[in-house]
């Protein structure tokens, strides 16, 4: 079955550097999605692109969606602690009749103050 | 945005022993739920999909009869664990989409501990 896998699996940089995050995919796709998970928490969701988007905006985070690598970055620029947490990336699938999302493995993001 | 609601949201119990997880849409009609198990550091690994008055549809390798799915209302499903045991512990995160929605909302997730 699909899985995205996000790059690199763990990141730690210091408060007011930038944090790129990628994520690919193997099937094709209508939309991607990202969202964040603070350590033992739900997830939030942060923001999605859609197929016939390149680049997409939502305060400090930028999201990329390249449809013929089948890749997609996300990037917070000016870091805070606050946004250490881990970041996965989602892609619609199917389970049966229902749609289901697939999920990345994660990005571990700690931000160091 | 619209709310979702576990509970509880630690529970330990003894092996043999079967709990019970509520997931709850506070605000709006949740037509699909999903269940998740996520290990330390892992992703969500979807163990069933369930519809409002329907059986789960469980994903490959999980056991029905043992994580037990009850989609009773437009507003609850349960996830129950039958006859825990240790390897069962792990945080159990529930989301739930409305009908005709995209989105998808998460529940704040429910650790569980089976000594």
């Amino acid at each position: 079955s699909q899985q995205g896998e996000e790059d690199p699996q763990a990141l730690s940089i210091q408060e007011g550097e930038n944090a790129t995050m990628n994520c690919s995919y193997k099937t094709s796709i209508n939309n991607l999605q990202w969202y964040r998970q603070n350590s033992g928490r739900g997830l939030v969701h942060l923001i999605l692109i859609r197929s016939n988007e390149r680049e997409k905006h939502s305060g400090r985070l930028r999201v990329t969606l390249d449809t013929s690598k089948k890749s997609s970055s996300l990037l917070i620029t000016a870091s805070r602690a606050a946004d250490t947490a881990s970041y996965f990336c989602a892609t619609p699938g199917f389970a049966g009749n229902n749609r289901k999302l697939i999920w990345g493995l994660g990005t571990s993001l700690a931000v160091n103050p | 945005g619209a709310v979702v609601s576990q509970h509880p949201s630690r529970v330990i119990c003894k092996s043999g022993t079967s709990v019970k997880i509520e997931c709850r849409s506070l605000d709006f009609q949740a037509t699909t739920m999903f269940w998740y198990r996520q290990f330390p550091k892992k992703s969500l690994m979807l163990m069933a999909t369930s519809n409002e008055g329907s059986k789960a549809t469980y994903e490959q390798g999980v056991e029905k009869d043992k994580f037990l799915i009850n989609h009773a209302s437009l507003t609850l499903s349960t996830l129950t664990v039958t006859s825990a045991h240790p390897e069962d512990s792990s945080f159990y995160i529930c989301s739930a989409r409305g009908a005709g929605q995209g989105a998808m909302y998460f529940g704040p997730g429910t650790r569980l501990t089976v000594t």
